[in-house]
């Protein structure tokens, strides 16, 4: 089945400067990779999805790129805000439609 | 505000309780799923509903049984559970049981087994 491989655990910057989270997937049949925010107490949030028909997608100060060939994909976070801090997880969807989630990134962004 | 709603919140019970985990979903979704999410581990998939029929179960022990009884509900049965069940379990739904579609999840329950 799908392992999906994320990196790093943990995440420390500066507000105001960027931080990128990567992800590594397995199964080359996957087509759409979604990231999702999870804030203390709550249930994840999906942030940004792509498609495997797209090479990067942007919504304000986030973006996510693909590499199909490698098999590989990263959210990018521009001008961090205190607001930003929250655990990342990225996730691919598999040939039997389920969901195989990466262990999350937890992202300390420091005033 | 998120479309699906869980209740309750957080649970404690004994290893002999028989308790149940509510999720309803408001999007007009046609699936539904159970995740747990244990520390430091991937979000676990549990069981998987598809316009109301069970589609797929992850290996789950029989101690966690799931029903849906219309696309709008689901319910997780607990019962005689064990310490290292306890975790935070989540409700997600999306528009159909297929490639490309978002999941949206709801808070979750935090469950805690004495």
């Amino acid at each position: 089945g799908e392992n999906v491989e994320q990196h790093p655990s943990t995440l420390s910057v500066q507000e105001g400067d960027s931080a990128v989270i990567k992800c590594t997937y397995s199964d080359s049949a996957s087509n759409y990779f979604p990231w999702y925010k999870q804030e203390l107490g709550k249930g994840p949030q999906l942030i940004i999805d792509i498609r495997s028909n797209v090479g990067e997608k942007k919504d304000q100060r986030i973006a996510v790129t693909l590499n199909k060939t490698a098999k590989h994909f990263s959210l990018h976070i521009t001008e961090t805000q205190p607001e930003d801090s929250a655990v990342y997880f990225c996730a691919a969807i598999s040939k039997r439609s389920t969901l195989t989630f990466g262990k999350g990134t937890m992202l300390l962004v420091s005033p | 505000e998120t479309g699906v709603t869980q209740t309750p919140r957080h649970l404690v019970m004994g290893m002999t309780n028989k308790k149940s985990l509510k999720c309803e979903q408001h999007l007009g979704h046609n699936a539904m799923y159970w995740y747990k999410q244990s520390a430091k581990k991937p979000l676990e998939l549990m069981f998987v509903y598809s316009l109301e029929e069970r589609v797929e179960n992850n290996s789950v022990p029989s101690r966690f049984s799931p029903e849906c009884p219309n696309s709008s509900h689901l319910f997780l049965h607990l019962h005689t559970l064990q310490p290292e069940d306890s975790a935070l379990y989540l409700c997600a739904s999306s528009q159909d049981r297929g490639l490309n579609q978002p999941q949206h999840f709801g808070d979750g329950t935090r469950l805690s087994i004495l």
